[in-house]
């Protein structure tokens, strides 16, 4: 299995909602990603989780709030979130967090109204 | 520093061209330079990638040819075809340099006739 799962694919969500994005993987991997991409625009990078622990939050404002339960799964809480956060939310996986071969799940297209 | 630069933009090549696709980069602490193929709908996916000891990788009908002197790579796609019409980016990491995050250039979106 090298696939990254990410559900759901499509979210529409209001300014008030709570909302989760899930993302799964089963490849042993120790070291996984949230990167937002906006439209003709590369992977902007947000948060990185190594070994279960949060290693990297690229500035990410709080709305935002990461989860790693373990090391198959992690989560994106999102909460108050502004239209200019409707974006295509990618969640990705390496084997460790210096290792550099990145795997890519589909994402969850994101539109807040 | 930081940043990676990639050109063109946008490219349309007939069916059975070469695809060319240049990136250029200032930090000589990178030492990973891979290429992602994205489709639209989907996440970008792994390529192909090169590091700084050969000048040339070549998998399929995708090359990677690098230069370390001049800071430059580039991708050729040999018969493009319309299925490689796609978003391509290029990225450079070093272990050494934020401990590997990788640092993508702007995308080029290529187009490919038949």
């Amino acid at each position: 299995d090298t696939e990254v799962t990410q559900t759901p694919k499509h979210l529409v969500m209001g300014m008030t909602n709570k909302k989760s994005l899930k993302c799964e993987q089963h490849m042993g991997h120790r070291a996984m990603y949230w990167y937002k991409q906006k439209a003709k625009k590369p992977p902007e990078l947000m948060f990185v989780y190594s070994y279960e622990k949060l290693s990297i939050n690229e500035s990410v404002p709080s709305r935002f709030s990461p989860e790693c339960p373990n090391s198959s799964l992690l989560n994106l809480h999102l909460h108050a979130l502004q239209p200019e956060d409707s974006a295509l939310y990618l969640c990705a996986s390496t084997y460790t967090a210096t290792n550099e071969k990145l795997f890519f799940g589909s994402g969850t297209q994101l539109s807040v109204l | 520093q930081q940043q990676v630069k990639q050109s063109p933009q946008s490219l349309i090549v007939q069916k059975g061209g070469i695809s060319i696709i240049n990136c250029a980069y200032e930090n000589t602490a990178f030492d990973y330079f891979p290429w992602y193929q994205q489709f639209p709908g989907k996440g970008p996916a792994l390529l192909i990638a090169i590091r700084p000891d050969v000048s040339e990788k070549k998998e399929g009908r995708f090359t990677i040819s690098f230069n370390k002197s001049a800071k430059q790579f580039s991708l050729h796609i040999m018969d493009s075809q319309p299925g490689d019409s796609a978003t391509y980016f290029c990225a450079a990491s070093g272990i050494y340099n934020q401990g590997g995050k990788l640092i993508f250039g702007q995308g080029t979106e290529l187009s490919v006739k038949p």
